[in-house]
């Protein structure tokens, strides 16, 4: 299994700030994903990130909204930028990790976000 | 596309009694389907997952969920429930087959009573 922590747990920001989340997981993974949860929604997939390649991003999401890095094999973030109150939701991190003989997708205990 | 479909917004059932949570899919091929449970203020966890083999799987914390193909639905179900089930379930899917990642459902919220 993989043990996933984001930092921060919580924030609350003004709006056309910019806030970046950190993901971090306690073992090397080649997939990583970002996902949004909007108040009383489902899950949303932002973008992949891969190490050593640019993020694909879904539809709906670009990179100058959402720019992600991810430096190697156990961290990625991703920035939320220009704020508004429609980006207040909970963002997660996830990561595929081998486990059982299968490719499994663990996540994070998420970022909530709150725009001002 | 894939989807997902988890048609009750919320479940009640009394502790002891039996629950079950809907869900139905779409994708293309074969599917590779989900359980997640998240708990007030916290990220999500897995409970189960069928890959391939027997229908019926079996995942934490007593929980089942039966493969129907023909219905194309994969219904979590657990004999007797309790209070601390009460929870927010997603089901998900993906193919089993080629670069697919996962689609969620909605979401069903478990709500269970002394």
């Amino acid at each position: 299994s993989a043990v996933i922590s984001q930092k921060p747990s919580r924030d609350i920001c003004q709006r056309g700030t910019s806030l970046t989340i950190q993901c971090q997981v306690d073992s090397q993974v080649t997939m990583m994903f970002w996902y949004r949860q909007q108040p009383g929604q489902s899950l949303t997939l932002i973008a992949t990130a891969n190490q050593g390649s640019e993020a694909t991003y879904e539809s709906g999401f670009v990179i100058d909204k959402f720019p992600i890095s991810r430096p190697n094999l156990t961290f990625s973030t991703l920035t939320v930028s220009n704020m508004s109150p429609e980006d207040s939701s909970i963002y997660l991190c996830s990561v595929e990790a081998s486990w059982g003989g299968y490719n499994e997708q663990f996540f994070g205990p998420g970022t909530r976000l709150t725009v001002l | 596309a894939q989807s997902v479909a988890q048609p009750e917004d919320q479940v009640n059932v009394a502790e002891g009694n039996p629950l079950t949570v809907k869900c139905t899919y779409s994708v293309s091929g074969n599917p590779y389907l989900f359980w997640y449970v998240q708990y007030p203020n916290r990220g999500l966890q897995f409970l189960l997952k069928y890959i391939t083999g027997d229908n019926l799987v079996k995942g934490s914390y007593g929980f089942e969920a039966e493969f129907n193909k023909s219905q194309t639905s994969f219904h979590l179900k657990k004999p007797s429930a309790l209070v601390s089930d009460s929870a927010l379930y997603f089901c998900a899917v993906r193919a089993n087959s080629g670069y697919s990642t996962l689609t969620f459902g909605k979401g069903t919220m478990l709500l269970v009573s002394p």
